[in-house]
C-alpha cells in the first residue's frame, strides 16, 4: 500500500461506546496529524505528533485521546462522545521540521473516517 | 498569527469558462501557501504550493496560482473548466518552523454543462 490509509472509513457509535480510529502512512514521514472536518466549518487541527512526540494539542476535549506508537501509525481513541462530534476525521502526514532541511509543510491526507455519534 | 479567507463559499462556472477562486491570507512570517482539492468522500489532495522563488506556480490538472505579497493574495485559476473540476477547494497557509497549517473555509466549485 502507498500513501495514507485510514480505517474504518465509516463508524457509527453511541455516546457511551469506546472506539478507535486508525491511520497508517507508508511515505516515510515522521509527523502525523489529526484534523476534524465539520460541515460549514474550516478544518480544525486537533493533534500533531513529530518523531512520535505530541507537539500540538489544540484544546481538544479529553474524550478524544491520540496515540502514536511509531512514526507510521496514529490512533484516535474515542470515548463518551457527543452528537456534535459527528464529523469527518482526517489523518495527514508530512516530513517533520526537525530533519534539518527546508520543509514546506505539505500535508498528505488519508480519505478520512466518517464518524456519526447517535 | 496566520489566517486565511476564501471569498465565496460556492462558485459556479460553465464548462470551458475561466475558473477563479479567491484566497487572501495574513501571516506575520513569510508564508508558505497551498491549494488543496477535495473530491466527494475523499481526503484532501495538494493542487499546488508556493514556498519561495517564482510567484506564479503551476499545479496539477491545469491549475495555477499567483502569490501577490502586496495584495496578500493567492488566487487559484484555470483557463477552461472541466466537469471533473467540480470539487471543494481549500486555500491554506503555514509558516516556517511550525506544524500549524491554517485552512480556509473552502470554496465549492460547480461546473455546468
Amino acid at each position: 500500500e502507498t500513501g495514507v490509509t485510514q480505517t474504518p472509513r465509516h463508524l457509527v457509535m453511541g455516546m457511551t461506546n469506546k472506539k478507535s480510529l486508525k491511520c497508517e502512512q507508508h511515505l516515510g514521514h515522521n509527523a502525523m496529524y489529526w484534523y476534524k472536518q465539520s460541515a460549514k466549518k474550516p478544518l480544525e487541527l486537533m493533534f500533531v505528533y513529530s518523531l512520535e512526540e505530541r507537539v500540538e494539542n489544540n484544546s481538544v476535549p479529553s474524550r478524544f485521546s491520540p496515540e502514536c506508537p511509531n512514526s507510521s501509525h496514529l490512533f484516535l481513541h474515542l470515548h463518551t462522545l457527543q452528537p456534535e462530534d459527528s464529523a469527518l476525521y482526517l489523518c495527514a502526514s508530512s516530513q517533520s521540521w526537525d530533519r534539518g532541511r527546508l520543509n514546506t509543510g505539505e500535508l498528505f491526507f488519508g480519505e478520512g473516517s466518517r464518524l456519526t455519534v447517535l | 498569527a496566520q489566517s486565511v479567507t476564501q471569498l465565496g463559499s460556492h462558485v459556479s462556472v460553465s464548462e470551458g469558462a475561466l475558473v477563479l477562486l479567491r484566497c487572501n491570507y495574513s501571516s506575520s512570517v513569510p508564508p508558505y501557501l497551498f491549494w488543496y482539492v477535495q473530491y466527494p468522500n475523499q481526503g484532501l489532495q495538494l493542487l499546488l504550493k508556493y514556498t519561495t522563488g517564482a510567484t506564479l506556480v503551476k499545479g496539477i490538472n491545469g491549475f495555477e496560482a499567483e502569490f501577490k505579497k502586496s495584495e496578500t493574495s493567492f488566487h487559484l485559476t484555470k483557463p477552461s473548466a472541466h466537469m471533473s473540476d467540480a470539487a471543494e477547494y481549500f486555500c491554506a497557509v503555514s509558516g516556517t518552523g511550525g506544524f500549524k497549517t491554517i485552512f480556509g473555509a473552502g470554496t465549492r466549485l460547480f461546473v455546468k454543462a
